[in-house]
């Protein structure tokens, strides 16, 4: 069975620093990878999807990598501002085509 | 308009009764999914649809029923609320495909069983 841990739970930092956020799956059989982050009180964003051949996708200032056979992916906030405080998950999509969900990170972003 | 659609955004109802939550789409797409989300916890899947005529239970599925109305909709049904079924609920879609399908989320619909 699919297990997606997202570690830390919860993180504070300031703003202007460079964060990563960590990802990682029990079973490598997966399609792709997808961050999203949620703002409380509304729905799903889509950050990034990398696709289980890909080894980093990036979007302005995030970049997310993929390491399928580690079962690990990290996003990459660069120059963090207080705008970015929300809740990021991590989702796989396996080989029946459910999206498997980590329990997310609290991101904080002091000013 | 938002690309995916819930009804209510909140809703507060007695242990007992009946709930429909709606969700439509015009995405087009013909994968679609409903989740619960718990304090603490990740999403859990309840059900999802791949066509019209295609219904599949999810992790978690017991007091919960669903109907796919026609591609555009699919709504999830609590046939007697109880309160541990007190959650955010997301619909969500996705093209067919494998690698490169993007999930699409609708805002959410707020259950509260008192």
């Amino acid at each position: 069975k699919q297990e997606v841990t997202q570690i830390p739970a919860a993180l504070s930092v300031p703003e202007g620093e460079n964060l990563v956020l960590n990802c990682s799956f029990t079973d490598s059989a997966i399609y792709n990878l997808q961050w999203f982050r949620q703002d409380p009180g509304k729905g799903l964003t889509s950050l990034l999807l990398i696709q289980s051949s890909q080894r980093e996708q990036t979007s302005g200032r995030l970049n997310a990598s993929l390491d399928k056979s580690s079962g690990r992916s990290t996003l990459y906030i660069a120059a963090s501002q207080p705008g970015d405080s929300a809740t990021y998950l991590c989702a796989v999509l396996n080989s029946n085509y459910q999206l498997i969900w980590g329990a997310g990170t609290k991101l904080i972003i002091k000013p | 308009d938002a690309d995916v659609t819930q009804t209510p955004r909140n809703r507060i109802t007695k242990t007992g009764k009946r709930i429909m939550l709606e969700c439509s789409q015009t995405k087009g797409h013909d994968r679609m999914y409903w989740y619960r989300q718990d304090p603490g916890l990740g999403l859990r899947l309840i059900y999802y649809s791949f066509d019209v005529k295609d219904i599949n239970k999810g992790e978690i599925s017991d007091g919960y029923s669903v109907s796919r109305q026609a591609q555009a909709k699919f709504s999830l049904s609590l046939e007697s609320a109880i309160p541990n079924q007190t959650a955010l609920y997301f619909c969500a879609t996705s093209a067919a495909g494998q690698g490169d399908t993007e999930a699409f989320f609708g805002q959410g619909t707020r259950l509260t069983v008192v």
